[in-house]
């Protein structure tokens, strides 16, 4: 199972809007409508912010959204803020019951 | 508090075996799916495995790249999953994080993650 693919790196300014795209198979994203989100800090573990495509855990700011269309997923963060900035991977589950990772992206705000 | 913590980590030689361990504390482990995803220095997180809970069978998944040689268990009168890892190679070198589904019994999204135990693999 390959990785899903991410741009490396994207930025925005304060107040901006970005868009980190996941592109994958019909064996993993398009299969199924299990696609995750997590943002990762240097020197911490990742924390979960988009499940099921487009759903929020308790908690995760309104700010973030997801969608997805054929292989393609996507993240929008919306009123980019400083603490916004770290690595953000996706994830999906896959036709044989399996997961796995994009290759991550850097967000950084200008 | 809800908490993972995973032990266990260290250096070990190449062909020789490692088995981590995570507890978990402050929510009922049983019907939770448990996980593991490692992260190379500098690189991205990799899958590595999952557990369901023994309600599902206690069924378990590995990424082709462990297969065969890893191996994952749970014990829910400790509230501790395990990792068995045999026949390591230098690639297996990583952070090892243990993760939770986020709901009961849900296998495709971790909301609960601990600190991770470091492998080396080396001579």
């Amino acid at each position: 199972q390959s990785a899903l693919t991410q741009p490396a790196s994207v930025s925005g300014s304060p107040g901006q809007s970005i868009i980190i795209s996941c592109t994958g198979t019909s064996s993993d994203i398009g299969n199924n409508d299990y696609v995750s989100w997590y943002q990762q800090h240097p020197g911490n573990a990742p924390k979960l912010m988009i499940y099921e495509v487009n759903h929020r855990p308790s908690g995760v700011s309104d700010r973030f959204s997801g969608s997805k269309s054929g292989n393609t997923a996507s993240l929008t963060i919306s009123g980019l803020q400083a603490d916004d900035e770290g690595d953000y991977f996706c994830s999906s589950y896959t036709r044989s019951s399996t997961l796995v990772f994009g290759g991550g992206t850097k967000l950084t705000v200008l | 508090e809800v908490q993972l913590e995973e032990s266990g980590g260290g250096l070990v030689q190449p062909g020789r075996s490692l088995r981590l361990s995570c507890r978990a504390s402050g929510f009922t482990f049983s019907p939770y799916v448990m996980s593991w995803v490692r992260q190379a220095a500098g690189g991205g997180l990799e899958w590595v495995s999952f557990i369901r809970s023994k309600a599902s069978g206690g069924t378990t998944e590995y990424a082709a790249s462990v297969k065969g040689r890893f191996t994952i268990s749970r014990d829910d009168s400790k509230s501790t999953a395990y990792l068995q890892m045999n026949s390591l190679k230098t690639e297996d070198t990583a952070m090892y994080f243990c993760t939770r589904g986020i709901f009961r019994y849900f296998e495709n999204a971790f909301d609960m993650w601990g600190q991770g135990t470091m492998v080396t693999v080396s001579s």
